[in-house]
């Protein structure tokens, strides 16, 4: 069965400065890959999305992740945070075959002024 | 467009009792999927709905129950609460063009179980 490891469970940051948040799936079949964001007391909102094509992928907000195949990761960068960027970051991901979608437990990100 | 709506937003149970949350689906969307996020974990899957029917179910003993209704809306009851029940609840609906879904989620039903 598919899983989805996120290896930091909060990454603190300081404004301006850039970050990665790790995931890793486990899955060698065809795999479709996404990051949803969590603000505080609301619902998961989509950020991107791989399903196929250019490995890198990017959201409107700047954020980017690429699939890397090889390593089974899809890791989320963002070169500069902003404060509003402080939310709580979901990988998820989805074999063929109308699977349901996989969470890992969530990376917090604590952007500092 | 509208959106993912959910109901109730907050609600207390005492263990033993039974729960009904709802859930209305996006517009044009004819699958609903449900799944529990317990605090500080990702969401779990518990069940999916696609025109009426249950699609596929998460590891989740059957007091969860689900209903899809003929506009795509959704409930999910849950008998005998226990505590671990206590946890935010989300529906997504989705539409699906081939295998690959984008889900759109509302903003949950938070249920504590006392």
């Amino acid at each position: 069965a598919q899983s989805v490891t996120q290896l930091d469970s909060q990454v603190p940051v300081f404004e301006e400065a850039p970050v990665e948040l790790r995931c890793n799936y486990s899955s060698s079949v065809s795999v479709y890959l996404f990051w949803y964001v969590q603000y505080p007391n609301q619902g998961l909102q989509l950020l991107l999305k791989y399903l196929s094509g250019s490995t890198l992928v990017k959201s409107i907000n700047g954020f980017e992740a690429e699939f890397n195949k090889s390593q089974t990761s899809f890791h989320l960068r963002k070169p500069s945070v902003h404060i509003s960027d402080t939310a709580e970051y979901f990988c998820a991901a989805e074999t063929s075959g109308n699977t349901p979608l996989v969470f890992g437990k969530g990376t917090r990100l604590s952007v500092i002024a | 467009e509208t959106g993912v709506t959910q109901s109730p937003t907050h609600l207390i149970k005492t263990r033993g009792q039974q729960v009904t949350l709802r859930c209305s689906s996006q517009s044009g969307h004819n699958t609903v999927s449900w799944y529990q996020q317990a605090l500080g974990q990702g969401p779990q899957f518990i069940f999916q709905y696609y025109r009426e029917e249950e699609n596929g179910r998460g590891n989740f003993p059957p007091r969860f129950s689900g209903l899809q209704f003929p506009n795509y809306s959704s409930e999910l009851n849950v008998n005998a609460l226990e505590l671990d029940d206590s946890a935010l609840y989300l529906c997504a609906s989705s539409s699906y063009r081939g295998r690959v879904g984008e889900l759109f989620f509302g903003e949950g039903s938070r249920l504590t179980v006392l």
